[in-house]
């Protein structure tokens, strides 16, 4: 399997609403990402982990909440989102964290509707 | 502090005519440059990388150069194809680790036939 897979691929909520995000790979990467991507520009980094551990959180509010259950596996937890959060959200995966520097692979992303 | 200028916003050619993207980062320990190919509804895809080792890489229509020096790196694809048609991004490794990529504001090429 060299993909990365997200579900679901369409989610509308509502603002007071808790949703989770999925992520998996099955490359044995061990290096995982998740993304914000607004229309008409580029992905944005959220979060990185690095061997399941969250190694970068780029001052992203509250209401989003990663989890890494294990190496194949990332989710973002939703709660209590905001219109403008509305996006794509993209996971990636490398094949490893720290100071070597990979290919990210991209998932195909969830396009999240807050109304 | 951490970006990526890429240039220009939109290019437009004739099928079979040559594009160049352009792209300038800020860190100078950066040491990995990818750039993604992205369609429209669909995910980020690597079409091609460099590492700060190497001038030049090339990959059948599709060439990268990197300026160490001046801290920049250029996408080339020749012969261009309308399937070529997309946003593409450049990226750039902040050091520190951990795999932090910054992406350039993207490019939108299209290819007319």
């Amino acid at each position: 399997d060299t993909e990365v897979t997200q579900t679901p691929k369409h989610l509308v909520m509502g603002m007071t609403n808790k949703k989770s995000l999925k992520c998996e790979q099955h490359m044995g990467h061990r290096a995982m990402y998740w993304y914000k991507q607004k229309a008409k520009k580029p992905p944005e980094l959220m979060f990185v982990y690095s061997y399941e551990k969250l190694s970068i959180n780029e001052s992203v509010p509250s209401r989003f909440s990663p989890e890494c259950p294990n190496s194949s596996l990332l989710n973002l937890h939703l709660h209590a989102l905001q219109p403008e959060d509305s996006a794509l959200y993209l996971c990636a995966s490398s094949p490893s964290g720290g100071n070597t520097y990979n290919e990210q692979f991209f998932g195909p992303g969830t396009r999240l509707t807050v109304l | 502090g951490e970006n990526v200028e890429q240039h220009p916003s939109t290019l437009s050619v004739q099928e079979g005519d040559s594009a160049v993207i352009k792209c300038t980062y800020s860190d100078s320990a950066s040491n990995y440059f990818p750039w993604y190919k992205q369609e429209l509804g669909k995910r980020p895809q690597l079409i091609i990388d460099i590492r700060s080792n190497v001038g030049e890489k090339k990959d059948q229509r599709i060439a990268v150069t990197l300026n160490k020096t001046a801290k920049h790196f250029s996408l080339h694809i020749t012969e261009t194809q309308p399937e070529d048609s997309a946003v593409y991004f450049c990226a750039a490794i902040f050091s520190g680790g951990y795999n932090k990529l910054i992406f350039g504001a993207g490019t939108r090429l299209a290819v007319h036939p």
